[in-house]
């Protein structure tokens, strides 16, 4: 079975501060990796995914993530916070074998302090 | 276009009582799966269903039951609500058939308080 973590549960950061938040995954089968993004009150939002080729992929809204396969991880990295950047991130995995189930880490609170 | 839709919004039973959440998506998805969220827990899958007429168990199904209706609607069932089942309740669905629609959709949730 796949497993992802996500060691930080919070992430205090000032607006226009550089941020990563972490996720790591365990898996012995090739998988799929997902960025999920839930703003306050709202369901989840895919914010970007690797599914093959470039191991770096971006979003729309200036972040990014690296598949790292030799270190397991797929952390998620924008150069520049904003305010309307506060919101719960998860991190996910599909393992390619096995259709579409989603295997969630425990989310990362991002909060964007002016 | 209203994606994936969820009634109700916020409902709260007493322990023992019996509720049916609804989702609906008008996608022309064929897979759906209901959610669990609870603080510092993520997500969990609690039933999904890969197509109409089939549904298959989750991570955590004990105490829900689930319904896929036809193609748009997939509802979940707490027989005897117990406060464990206290949580945030998202619906979501997907099309997996299709290679660039794998991502996952969700519904807005139903917040459920059990008392």
């Amino acid at each position: 079975a796949q497993s992802v973590t996500q060691l930080d549960s919070q992430v205090p950061v000032f607006e226009e501060a550089p941020v990563e938040l972490r996720c790591n995954y365990s898996s012995s089968v090739s998988v799929y990796l997902f960025w999920y993004v839930q703003y306050p009150n709202q369901g989840l939002q895919l914010l970007l995914k690797y599914l093959s080729g470039s191991t770096l992929v971006e979003s729309i809204n200036g972040f990014e993530a690296e598949f790292n396969k030799s270190q397991t991880s797929f952390h998620l990295r924008k150069p520049s916070v904003h305010i309307s950047d506060t919101a719960e991130y998860f991190c996910a995995v599909m393992k390619k074998s096995s259709g579409d189930k989603l295997t969630f880490g425990t989310g990362t609170r991002l909060a964007v302090r002016p | 276009n209203a994606g994936v839709t969820q009634t109700p919004k916020f409902q709260v039973l007493k322990t023992g009582q019996s509720m049916t959440l609804q989702c609906a998506q008008d996608m022309n998805h064929n897979s759906m799966y209901w959610y669990r969220q609870d603080p510092g827990m993520g997500l969990r899958l609690i039933y999904y269903s890969a197509s109409e007429g089939t549904t298959d168990k989750g991570e955590v199904p004990n105490g829900y039951n689930v319904s896929r209706l036809n193609k748009r609607e997939f509802s979940l069932r707490l027989e005897s609500a117990a406060p464990s089942q206290t949580s945030v309740y998202f619906c979501a669905s997907s099309d997996p058939s299709t290679y660039l629609t794998d991502t996952q959709y969700f519904g807005p949730g139903t917040r459920l308080t059990v008392l």
